[in-house]
């Protein structure tokens, strides 16, 4: 089966620092969307990347997409409180499939 | 829209016990999935389903079975329940394939076991 690799597993910011997480596959992807966990919430969807070196942004969020569609990245710019919680990528195969959910990054943001 | 929803909230098994985990969704989608989250950990696909009378394994298939007999409802069925499966269960629902990609997915707030 597909295996998606996300790292780092952990990471804590002082808030206003930058954070980013990497999400790489062995394989070509066809697509890879991104989600935020909050603690004790559920995933919530936040985007889709699609094209070969797609680049999207979201307020203080951007999101890569590789040129070779075997890697991503989320970025996040000057981190707040608010940004606390576990971040996954879910990847899609060029195959017909299921998704493959990252393992994960958790963020921890102190005040 | 109630969107996806999950009962019950919370429930503590004994070893050997069998229980059925309810998820349904009211955004007529085709594609709906089972996941389990361990503590800290990420989310492990158990089953899904693509379709009404439509199932497939995920990648940690052992112990559970699914049905899908209508488009709304993909219940999740633990039989003989055993510790390792003490977990926080998400049920997600997606309209399924748009074109080559994969539209987003929608998760129910979850269901917490506990199996003593």
């Amino acid at each position: 089966g597909q295996q998606v690799m996300q790292i780092p597993q952990y990471q804590h910011v002082q808030e206003g620092e930058d954070f980013t997480t990497y999400c790489n596959s062995s394989t070509t992807l066809s697509n890879i969307q991104w989600y935020k966990q909050r603690p004790g919430g559920h995933p919530v969807f936040l985007i889709q990347l699609v094209k070969s070196g797609e680049v999207k942004k979201q307020k203080r969020l951007t999101f890569q997409f590789g040129e070779a569609k075997k890697n991503s990245s989320l970025h996040i710019t000057a981190t707040q409180t608010t940004d606390v919680g576990t971040y996954f990528c879910n990847a899609g195969g060029t195959s017909y499939g299921k998704l493959t959910f990252g393992q994960g990054t958790i963020l921890t943001v102190h005040p | 829209n109630a969107g996806v929803t999950q009962t019950p909230k919370f429930r503590i098994l004994k070893i050997g016990q069998s229980m059925t985990l309810q998820c349904a969704q009211d955004m007529n989608h085709n594609y709906m999935y089972w996941y389990r989250q361990d503590p800290g950990m990420g989310l492990k696909l158990i089953y899904y389903s693509v379709g009404a009378g439509i199932t497939d394994k995920g990648e940690v298939p052992n112990g559970y079975n699914v049905s899908r007999s209508t488009t709304e409802d993909f219940p999740l069925r633990l039989e003989l329940a055993a510790p390792s499966q003490t977990s926080v269960y998400f049920c997600a629902s997606s309209p399924g394939l748009a074109g080559f990609s994969y539209n987003e997915q929608f998760f129910g707030p979850g269901t917490r076991l506990t199996v003593l």
